[in-house]
């Protein structure tokens, strides 16, 4: 079935360093969403991303899109503590599965 | 406020007492998922649900009964619980499932199988 591989799995930062998170897929994506899940707590929603080449941002955050809709990034600039938390990428198949990325869990040292 | 609520949030029980984990939300939502969150493999999807009455497996089902006789409520049974399905356990749901629909999650179930 369809994968969506997500790297790296820890990511630890100093305070004011950017970071990155990747998912790649073998297979075309027709869209894909980006969520974030602080420690304790549940995923909530933060972006989708559907057309080729899209670009999105959110104050400190970029998300893209590839060119060839098999992978996306989300890049985060001049971390802070508050970014703390573990980040998924997550595939809507058209048949109603919700595939989720293995997810990069971020820890920002201040 | 628009939720989705699950109960119980925590739970210790033994091999083979059946149990459900309740799942309600307000917000009219078609969609309907469980999903297990288990260290090092992200979210996985047990069960979804596209309308009242229609409900599908997903990646890791076996063990698990969904049913969905109410568009606002989506329990999950576990018959005969084993310790490898202690996890944390996420219901959620969206408008409908489409490509464009964002998840609304719930705080959580942890669910501990001695």
């Amino acid at each position: 079935g369809q994968q969506v591989m997500q790297i790296p799995q820890y990511q630890h930062v100093q305070e004011g360093e950017d970071f990155t998170t990747y998912c790649n897929s073998s297979t075309t994506l027709s869209n894909i969403q980006w969520y974030k899940q602080r420690p304790g707590g549940h995923p909530v929603f933060l972006i989708q991303l559907v057309k080729s080449g899209e670009v999105k941002k959110q104050k400190r955050l970029t998300f893209q899109f590839g060119e060839a809709k098999k992978n996306s990034s989300l890049h985060i600039t001049a971390t802070q503590t508050t970014d703390v938390g573990t980040y998924f990428c997550a595939l809507a198949s058209n048949t109603g599965k919700l595939i989720f990325g293995q997810g990069t869990t971020l820890q920002v040292k201040p | 406020e628009a939720q989705v609520t699950q109960n119980p949030r925590y739970l210790i029980t033994v091999t083979g007492k059946k149990l459900t984990v309740t799942c309600s939300q307000n917000m009219n939502h078609e969609y309907m998922s469980w999903y297990r969150q288990d260290p090092g493999l992200g979210l996985r999807q047990i069960y979804y649900s596209m309308n009242v009455e229609v409900t599908d497996k997903g990646d890791v089902p076996e063990g698990y009964k969904v049913s969905r006789k109410e568009k606002r409520n989506f329990p999950l049974i576990l018959e005969s619980p084993s310790p490898n399905q202690t996890s944390l356990y996420f219901c959620a749901s969206s408008l409908r499932q489409s490509r464009n629909q964002p998840q609304h999650f719930g705080d959580g179930t942890r669910l501990s199988i001695l």
